[in-house]
Formats: structure tokens, sequence, C-alpha cells
């Protein structure tokens, strides 16, 4: 149990409409990223937020954008799905403990199959 | 940019067996290092890590590995493999960036099947 939900946990939409994925973290951590993993890839870094902000981002279009909010919950949203955004995507929250070290936890994932 | 090389998609082996799955990764900067499991349909469970410290690093379900920073090699092992470690294993490297840790480069992975 690493303390990290996502939901829903599978979602079928169609081509051309939006989507909202959710994650709820640990209280505390204060870094949220996303991942996008396809069928039997590893996962891609879509985008972090620390402390509310967009603090970093991979390669992937502007249509993919995210919130964090302060109770340590966030969100991914895509526009205009295409059948290639097909994946599991993966919340990861992690925090800086007091003496200096890392923790990152991932959540179990939402299933998005595009149609 | 970094990047993460897991040299072998598939790792066969019998119960019992020792097992390997290996890892290099480039960079140019100091780094951390990460092995995840992937059971099918499920997200990523943390087998081990690598911040600082002992190269040789223990993990959950006997696993552990060795960070080797000349040849940027962190090589998962285990010295008798079960049933239940068939799985996908992802290797993974990342920055600290202040009081953030960045982001996260994954392996493609490498499928483990454990045969009785």
């Amino acid at each position: 149990e690493t303390g990290v939900t996502q939901s829903p946990t599978h979602l079928i939409k169609t081509r051309g409409q939006q989507v909202t994925l959710r994650c709820s973290s640990q209280s505390g951590h204060n870094t949220v990223s996303w991942y996008q993993q396809a069928l039997g890839q590893g996962p891609q870094f879509i985008f972090q937020y620390y402390r509310e902000e967009e603090n970093g981002r991979g390669n992937f279009p502007p249509r993919f954008s995210g919130l964090q909010f302060p109770n340590y919950s966030s969100e991914l949203n895509v526009n205009a799905l295409e059948l290639d955004d097909s994946a599991l995507y993966l919340c990861a929250s992690s925090i800086q403990r007091t003496s200096g070290r890392y923790e990152q936890f991932f959540g179990p994932g939402t299933r998005l199959t595009v149609l | 940019a970094q990047s993460v090389t897991q040299l072998d998609s598939q790792v066969p082996v019998f119960e019992e067996a020792p097992v390997e799955l290996r890892c290099n990764y480039s960079s140019s900067v100091s780094v951390y290092l990460f092995w995840y499991v992937q059971y099918p349909n499920q997200g990523l469970q943390l087998l081990l890590k690598y911040l600082s410290g002992s190269t040789l690093v223990k993990g959950i379900n006997g696993f552990e590995a060795e960070f080797n920073k000349s040849q940027t090699s962190f090589h998962l092992r285990k010295p008798s493999v079960h049933i239940s470690d068939t799985a996908e294993y992802f290797c993974a490297v990342s920055e600290g960036r202040g009081s953030t840790l960045g982001r996260l480069y994954f392996g493609r992975g490498t499928q483990l099947t454990v045969w009785p």
C-alpha cells in the first residue's frame, strides 16, 4: 500500500473526447509526476508539479495538461484524444525527508482505452 | 538527457536458479537509481533504490543490486527465484533537483519468467 490512489481504474473513451484522470497523494508529498505507459513499454514522463506549479515536462503535446491542488491531489487532463493515447497512466508522488533523502510512491494507475 | 538500457527484454529461468537482470544508464551527473517490479495489470512497486552510500543495495523479496559508477551499471540479482517473481522489471534513473526528485527515466523493461 503506497498511499497513492488513482481514479478511475479503467476508462474507455472515443477519439476526440476529453478525459480527466485523478490522483490522490499522501499528506506532505509536495511533488507529483505523471507517466504514460504504453503496452509493452516503460513509463514515459509526461510532467511534474511541485507546490502546484509545473516543474518539468516531457515530450508530450499541450493537449496533455495538469493541475495540482493544495490537498495533495492532482489531475491529468487530455484533450482531443487519439488512439495512441491508449495506455496505463501512472501518478507518482514524492517527498524529501529532513534527512535529505527522497521517497517516491506510485499509484496503481488508470487504464485508458481510446476507441 | 539521461537514458536507461535494459539489455535483455526477456529472461526465462527455472525456479530456485539465480538470476541477473542487467541495466546500464548514461548520465554525466550524480544519479539516483531504482528498480521497480510490475505484475500484470498493476502499477509499479519499488524493489530497491540507490541514493548514496553503500553500492550494494538490498531490497524486498530477496533482491539486491550493485551500483557500479565506472561501468554505469545497476544490475539486479536474486540468488534463488520463485515462480511468484514472474513479472516485468523496470530500471529507472533520476536526478535530484534540490527539494524535488526529478523525472524518472525508465528502461523498456525485462520480462522475467520463472518456470517450475
